[in-house]
Order: C-alpha cells, then structure tokens, then sequence
C-alpha cells in the first residue's frame, strides 16, 4: 500500500526556490506514476507535473513550465518537486499523488500536503 | 490543453437527497475521466474512475456516468459525510486538466 508523506513546504519570497519530498513508506512508489496537485487558497485543484515509473515521460502545467522540475529516486521511493523563480500564485498546499496503474491513470494514493507560502 | 467545465459550481441539499455533478470535456476523452472528493484540510480521495467504475472501498450511493464529451457524478442518498467539494480530471491527455470544482453544501 502506497503511504505517501510530503516535507519541504514554507515561506519563501519572490523569486525563491524551495524542494519538495514525497516518500512513500509503502514501498511500491516505484511502480506508480506520480504527480504533484495543488490547491491555492480558496481555489479549486490544479494538476502540477507528472512523471512516469522511470522518468522517461515528463510533463508540466503551463504554469509551471520552466520553472519547476519534477523528479524521482525508486531506489529511495522519493518523489520531488525543484520550485525556481516562485510566484506569489504558486502559493498553494500542494499534493503528492500516486497511480497505482489500476485506476486508468485516476490517482488513488495521495499524501497529506505541505504548505508552499510566497511573500514579501 | 482539454478545458473541463462543471456545472453547478455549487448546490445546497439535504441528507437524503439525490445529487448529480455534471462535467463536459471540451473535446471528447471516451472514458478518460476520475472524480475525486475533496474535504478542508484532508487530501483528495479518488472515487470514480474510468468515468463509472468506483474505486475500491468507496460507498455504492456515488455513481458515474457518461462518456465522450459529457459526464455525471451522481450520490443517490446523501449522507452528511458526503458534504465536500467534488471534482472531474480528465485522465486522456496531458496535461491532466481538473474541473473548477462543485461545492456540496447542507441546506
């Protein structure tokens, strides 16, 4: 079972960076796609990036498009997120989530977010 | 990118009642398409996938329907555990666009 824990949120400013962590103590994250889901403040859910088993695929949000960058270490089970060039809109909780290949690429494994706050 | 529009942003209802989410894709997707649950302070929960099929240990009262263009999320006995925002994703193309959202409220 995918048991996902997010670490790494904060306040940063403008123009900061932070790193993200998500790791799954389940031990099957390096079977599952993975991705990164926020939600702003009083806003609805907003898909980030996503990465394939071996980090062939990658895709970003055109948001974040060369900004972040999304990557992975099975043999860490450990998923991350490199935040660059932060936006006050980029402050949101943000998700890691999980498809366990099942689920018709539905995410069925979630952590339970860490904050990513930008201001001044 | 695949915009996905879901109608009523917010409905108000009672224990009990029957409460359908609509969600239109704007181009077809087949059965591309998950409904997730979403609750203040707790992460999502996938319910549907595939357009109709329930995740594993979700309640029997939500269902889902459609497929293409056009898709339903349905509750047929609201139970009060079920008041919560719900959304669609659109699993067929990146990038993996979500619906804006539909607030379920107690009336």
């Amino acid at each position: 079972e995918v048991q996902l824990v997010e670490s790494g949120g904060g306040l940063v400013k403008p123009g900061g960076s932070l790193r993200l962590s998500c790791v799954d103590s389940g031990f099957t994250l390096s079977t599952s796609y993975m991705n990164w889901v926020r939600q702003a403040p009083g806003r609805g859910l907003e898909w980030v990036s996503c990465i394939s088993t071996s980090s062939t695929h990658i895709y970003y949000a055109d948001s974040v498009k060369g900004r972040f960058t999304i990557s992975r270490d099975n043999a860490k089970n450990s998923l991350y997120l490199q935040m660059n060039s932060l936006r006050a809109e980029d402050t949101a909780v943000y998700y890691c989530a999980g498809d366990s290949g099942s689920t018709d690429y539905g995410m069925d494994a979630w952590g339970q977010g860490t904050t990513v706050t930008v201001s001044s | 990118d695949i915009q996905m529009t879901q109608s009523p942003s917010s409905v108000s209802a009672s224990v009990g009642d029957r409460v359908a989410i609509t969600c239109r894709a704007s181009q077809g997707i087949s059965s591309w398409l998950a409904w997730y649950q979403k609750k203040p302070g707790k992460a999502p929960k996938l319910l549907i996938y595939g357009a109709s099929t329930l995740q594993s240990g979700v309640p029997s009262r939500f269902s889902g329907s459609g497929s293409g263009t056009d898709f339903t999320l349905t509750i047929s006995s609201l139970q009060p555990e079920d008041f919560a925002s719900y959304y669609c994703q659109q699993t067929s193309n990146f990038p993996r666009t979500f619906g804006q959202g539909t607030k379920v409220e107690f009336k």
